[in-house]
């Protein structure tokens, strides 16, 4: 069965304190790994799409990695806008076929 | 701002009631998804529609059903509503068929009471 597991469920920083949010999937024809974050109430945004083994992107304070089982996100310096949860979510299939499969999240706290 | 635009808002009924919820896609892209968030569980996939025609589905109850119209704007039908259906109701959009990349709405709230 595919799977995505997200960790830690929750995580509370300070302002400045730099850590990572791990994705593990266990998928059988991973097309793309995807982060997304989510504010309360409002649908997810898109923030990265990761395609292959040791890819890296990265957007501000957020850098997204990924390995053949696991994708990080990086968070250096936060800040209280950073606050949010993060969605990690595989893409799978080929052909006509295709399958998206959402992690749970972390939902991360920003303290100031 | 994605894009897509979903109404109503808030949405508040009996149990046993029926309601529709509408969804217009970005300008220019063919895929709608429908997915449904509860607060102990993740996004659920529940259907998917590319240029009118079904594409994918998920983990949608028989009580539900959608469609894509030739404009291209969606409605999910949600029947016989039970308490458990609460739930955020969000659709998203995209360009091609198969994606991983997504722009979502900002949800339907729905609570049935």
């Amino acid at each position: 069965e595919d799977q995505v597991t997200q960790s830690p469920e929750a995580l509370r920083l300070q302002e400045g304190e730099s850590s990572s949010l791990n994705c593990s999937y266990t998928v059988s024809g991973l097309r793309g790994l995807f982060w997304y974050r989510q504010d309360p109430g409002k649908g997810p945004e898109f923030l990265f799409t990761l395609y292959s083994a040791g890819e890296e992107k990265e957007k501000e304070r957020l850098k997204a990695t990924l390995t053949k089982k696991e994708s990080f996100l990086h968070i250096t310096a936060p800040k209280p806008e950073d606050s949010a949860t993060y969605l990690c979510v595989a893409y799978m299939g080929s052909g006509g076929y295709q399958k998206v499969t959402f992690g749970t999240g972390t939902k991360l706290q920003v303290i100031p | 701002d994605s894009g897509v635009t979903q109404t109503p808002k808030h949405l508040i009924t009996a149990t046993g009631q029926r309601v529709t919820l509408r969804c217009s896609p970005r300008s220019g892209d063919l895929s709608v998804y429908w997915y449904q968030q509860s607060l102990d569980q993740g996004l659920q996939f529940l259907i998917q529609y590319y240029n009118g025609e079904e594409r994918a589905k998920g983990n949608i109850l028989e009580r539900f059903s959608a469609q894509q119209f030739p404009d291209l704007h969606s409605e999910l039908n949600l029947s016989s509503l039970e308490l458990g259906d609460s739930a955020l109701y969000f659709c998203a959009s995209s360009v091609e068929p198969h994606a991983g990349k997504l722009f979502f709405g900002s949800g339907t709230q729905l609570s049935v009471l």
